[in-house]
């Protein structure tokens, strides 16, 4: 299996700007996760999906931020309009459930920086 | 905030058993002690979890007091690639990561 995908690997961007964050799960997962980590927050969870359905969105900084899994294979994390204070970097992470014992796989994430 | 307490750093020369402390005294019954690293620019990595017996993996050991407060996280035989931020954390579902010890393994 490849992994967690996560695509742009890097991302540059002007305050103001739509961003659009991608990402691939391990097949099979139900469960997918949306981070952000930065020097001063560390490893924030914003989001979390099970079987594609949002569960929890309480780590979503604001309205700017939106995350969305249309199907059990592609998830999106968008970020309109951008602004400096949001560059970071994204991970996304799966696992098979949530049940005891199991645990996260992440990607390599996506480094945004929004200047 | 994170319910566990690690410190800050740590040192280990290559070879040697690597012992990374963490104190989780509010920890509930059905919580387990999760350990993950992350070495630079990586995406965090599972090591190992446990609920309340020892548990042992191809990487590392993990040991939990009897009364559950705090555990320990064994590298028997550290090399220069496991330097990285050492999380451990506790939890039934969501992981609440917090500022890890970071494990430095020099020559």
């Amino acid at each position: 299996d490849a992994g967690v995908i996560q695509s742009p690997r890097h991302e540059v961007t002007e305050m103001g700007q739509e961003v659009t964050l991608r990402c691939k799960p391990i097949s099979g997962h139900d469960y997918l996760f949306w981070y952000r980590q930065t020097m001063m927050r560390g490893l924030e969870l914003l989001i979390y999906f099970n079987n594609n359905v949002p569960i929890d969105d309480s780590g979503m900084p604001e309205d700017r931020f939106s995350a969305k899994m249309p199907n059990a294979s592609f998830s999106t994390l968008k970020i309109q309009p951008s602004e400096p204070r949001d560059s970071a970097v994204y991970f996304c992470a799966s696992s098979s459930t949530q049940t005891i014992g199991e645990t996260q796989y992440f990607g390599p994430g996506t480094r945004l920086l929004v200047l | 905030d994170a319910k566990t307490t690690q410190p800050t750093s740590m040192d280990c020369a290559e070879g040697r058993a690597a012992n990374l402390p963490c104190n989780h005294s509010t920890i509930s019954g059905n919580e387990y002690v999760y350990w993950y690293r992350q070495i630079h620019s990586q995406g965090p990595q599972y090591i190992i979890h446990g609920l309340k017996n020892n548990e042992t993996n191809e990487m590392a050991s993990l040991i939990i007091t009897e009364d559950r407060k705090s555990s320990t996280l064994i590298l028997p035989h550290a090399t220069l690639r496991d330097t990285a931020v050492y999380y451990c954390i506790t939890g039934y579902s969501t992981l609440t990561f917090g500022k890890g010890t970071m494990l430095l393994v020099s020559p």
